[in-house]
């Protein structure tokens, strides 16, 4: 089975940085990924990580280290329409979600 | 249309009733996944499928079913449906490097 863990809620100020770290326990191992979620509307990819490291693009980055079961999703500048629930998500030949990283943006 | 598509967008189903939650996507995506979302439970897998004629049980495959007679289509039925079962459900496809999501169904069990 999966363990999928990651803070249930954090808050910033526009223009700050915040990282949102995600832990996990699978039986398998073929990815992770990070989703926004704005609410009342479905997820939107933001990145995928196979291999241990950094993944740059743009505002977002994600960071991968499978040997500790970890990864965050680092949010640079903050705008205020960053403001969305973050999921975390590990693919070990089925698609598995942690609950959710809630993110307000304050002004 | 490019992407997937879920139909109905909401429902209110009597208890009780059978009903069958449509998805389609025409990216020939090998993987599909059912889940359901409830406040603060995050997204939760009830059924999976990484190829057509094959599928999985999720996390939460209780009163819930599916098929995957062609790559297109995986429908998942509520074979008779009880209060617990309102939720929004989201259906997906995967590459397996990005997972692409249905704007979901919103349905209430009456």
């Amino acid at each position: 089975g999966q363990n999928i863990d990651q803070p249930t809620e954090m808050t910033a100020t526009e223009g700050a940085i915040v990282q949102i770290n995600c832990t996990y326990q699978t039986s398998g191992f073929n990815g992770l990924f990070w989703y926004q979620q704005h609410a009342g509307e479905a997820p939107t990819f933001l990145s995928y990580n196979v291999l241990d490291g950094l993944e740059e693009k743009g505002r977002f980055s994600s960071f991968l280290s499978r040997s500790k079961g970890y990864s965050y999703l680092l949010l640079k500048e903050l705008q205020m329409k960053d403001s969305a629930s973050y999921l975390c998500a590990v693919n070990d030949y089925k698609l598995s979600f942690g609950a959710g990283t809630t993110v307000t943006v304050r002004a | 249309i490019a992407g997937i598509t879920q139909a109905p967008t909401s429902q209110i189903l009597a208890a009780g009733r059978r009903m069958t939650l449509r998805c389609t996507q025409d990216m020939r995506h090998n993987a599909m996944y059912w889940y359901r979302q409830d406040l603060g439970l995050g997204l939760r897998l009830i059924h999976y499928s990484n190829t057509a004629g094959t599928t999985g049980k999720g996390e939460v495959p209780d009163g819930y079913s599916v098929s995957r007679a062609n790559t297109d289509d995986f429908p998942l039925t509520l074979a008779s449906a009880v209060p617990s079962q309102t939720s929004v459900y989201f259906c997906a496809s995967s590459t397996g490097t990005e997972a692409f999501f249905g704007q979901g169904t919103r349905l209430t069990v009456v």
